[in-house]
C-alpha cells in the first residue's frame, strides 16, 4: 500500500465549475500536508499546506484535512483552464527529520472552456 | 514566496561522463534541501536529503557513489551525476526546505539530463 495515496484521474471539470481533489495517507503520523501544482515540463509549486484538522482558505482554494480519517482534500473554486495541470498531494511521514515528503502519485486536472 | 533556481536547465551528455547540478536558494538560507528524480509521467522520487556541512542521506536504492551530493553552504547545493549512462536522463528537480512554521519545500525549475 502506498503511503499517500491520490484519487485516480484524469479529472475533467468545466470552467467555473468546482474541482475537488482527494488523497488519503496511511501513515498516522503524518503531521503536515501539501499540495503542489505541476505543469507539464515544470517542477512543482507549492499551492498549500495544512496540518490542523478543518479547512484553510487561500482564495479559491481550500485545502481540507481530517486526521481521524486520514484523508487530505483540495477544492478549487471557480476553476479556470489556467488550473489545468497535475496536482501532487504530499505528507511529512511520521518520525523523519521535518521536510522530508511523501508525494502522491498525482492527478491530472483538465478545465474546460 | 521563496525562490530555488538551478543551473543548468538542460544539459546533454555523452555516456561515461560527468554533470554537475546546481541548486540555490535565492532569498533564504536553507540548511535542508532534497533532491528529487521524475520520470515522464511519474510522480517525484525522493533520491537524497542535502544538509548543509555533512554528508547526504541517500534513499534506499540510489547509488551514493553515482549521485554525489555537496551542500557546501547555505544557499548552494550540487547533484553530480557520475559516469552517465542513458538510464540516468530524467528530470531532476531540487527542493530547499523553508524555516518557516510549515517547514514547506520549494522547488527549483529542473533540470533536464539527456544522455546519449
Amino acid at each position: 500500500q502506498k503511503e499517500v495515496e491520490q484519487n485516480s484521474g484524469p479529472l475533467s471539470v468545466p470552467e467555473g465549475a468546482i474541482a475537488s481533489l482527494n488523497c488519503t495517507y496511511s501513515d498516522r503520523g503524518s503531521q503536515s500536508f501539501f499540495w503542489y501544482r505541476q505543469y507539464s515540463g515544470k517542477s512543482p509549486e507549492l499551492i498549500m499546506f495544512i496540518y490542523s484538522n478543518g479547512d484553510k482558505e487561500d482564495g479559491r482554494f481550500t485545502a481540507q484535512l481530517n486526521k481521524a480519517s486520514q484523508y487530505v482534500s483540495l477544492l478549487i473554486r471557480d476553476s479556470q483552464p489556467s488550473d489545468s495541470a497535475t496536482y501532487l498531494c504530499a505528507g511529512t511521514p511520521g518520525g523523519t527529520s521535518y521536510g522530508k515528503l511523501t508525494f502522491g502519485q498525482g492527478t491530472i486536472l483538465t478545465v474546460h472552456p | 514566496g521563496a525562490v530555488v533556481s538551478q543551473h543548468p536547465s538542460w544539459v546533454i551528455c555523452k555516456s561515461g561522463t560527468s554533470v554537475k547540478i546546481e541548486c540555490r536558494s535565492l532569498d533564504f538560507q536553507a540548511t535542508t534541501m532534497f533532491w528529487y528524480r521524475q520520470f515522464p509521467k511519474q510522480s517525484l522520487m525522493l533520491m537524497a536529503t542535502s544538509n548543509e556541512g555533512s554528508k547526504a542521506t541517500y534513499e534506499q536504492g540510489v547509488e551514493k557513489d553515482k549521485f554525489l551530493i555537496n551542500h557546501a553552504s547555505l544557499t548552494l547545493s550540487t547533484l553530480t551525476v557520475t559516469s552517465a549512462h542513458p538510464e540516468d536522463s530524467s528530470f531532476y528537480i531540487c527542493s530547499a526546505l523553508s524555516q518557516g512554521y510549515g517547514y514547506e519545500q520549494y522547488f527549483g525549475p529542473g533540470t533536464r539530463l539527456t544522455v546519449t
